[in-house]
């Protein structure tokens, strides 16, 4: 299967803990996006990469949040000092931007669900 | 935060029966985008309008979009119980086309 891929799939730590999970996007896919999910919501966007630059960050990414693309291929999100409020699915996303806006389809991996106790 | 509204926010049908889910969007799109969500699974993409298209077919699957109301529709015909998720449209806005979702739509299909 060349879709999306998470790891790990399911991740429990423990309050003040770090976390870092890894997204390998669908090959020779440019772009890449994370977006997080909690129970009964829909994906809300945390940050993307076009390559291996970062472009946009939400104001939802607070500082104990960081992200790498270091070779514009995989991807990491790291966690630091986990709190019971980042309890959550996170969903990884890619694209392949061609420069039509219009038509960038984003396919989704299966995502990683963090529970912080 | 997550702009528009997903309309119903549940719906229950029986096998057979077509099934019809609105969404209504608050500022200007790049595309709208339908995906499917099994529980606790990823997201499937089901398909992809373009701002300058009126109506796309896929299979069973028909959307509609009019910009001038700011509203789609996501029409699945001849249902199954396959299809029990939950549906999302996702607005692409902006140079970097990040989504943004609405809270989604429950569609239970009782065989």
């Amino acid at each position: 299967d060349t879709g999306v891929s998470q790891n790990p799939r399911h991740k429990i730590t423990k309050r003040g803990q770090n976390v870092t999970f890894r997204c390998d996007p669908i090959s020779e896919h440019n772009r890449l996006y994370w977006y997080r999910q909690t129970l009964g919501q829909g994906p809300e966007f945390l940050t993307y990469f076009q390559n291996e630059a970062q472009l946009e960050k939400s104001r939802l990414l607070s500082d104990r949040f960081s992200a790498e693309r270091p070779k514009g291929s995989f991807s990491t999100l790291e966690i630091q000092r986990t709190e019971q409020g980042d309890s959550a699915m996170y969903l990884c996303a890619s694209s392949d931007y061609s420069g039509g806006t219009t038509t960038d389809t984003q396919y989704f991996g299966p995502g990683t669900r963090l529970t912080v106790l | 935060s997550q702009q528009g509204e997903e309309d119903p926010q549940a719906l229950s049908i029986q096998e057979g029966e077509n099934a019809t889910m609105n969404c209504s969007y608050k500022t200007s799109i790049n595309n709208l985008q339908w995906y499917r969500q099994n529980s606790g699974r990823g997201l499937v993409h089901l398909i992809l309008i373009r701002s300058n298209e009126r109506e796309k077919h896929s299979g069973r699957l028909r959307v509609t979009l009019d910009t001038s109301k700011k509203s789609s529709s996501l029409l699945i015909t001849a249902s199954r119980a396959a299809d029990t998720a939950s549906y999302f449209c996702a607005r692409g806005t902006g140079a970097n086309s990040k989504l943004t979702f609405g809270k989604g739509i429950t569609l239970s299909v009782r065989p």
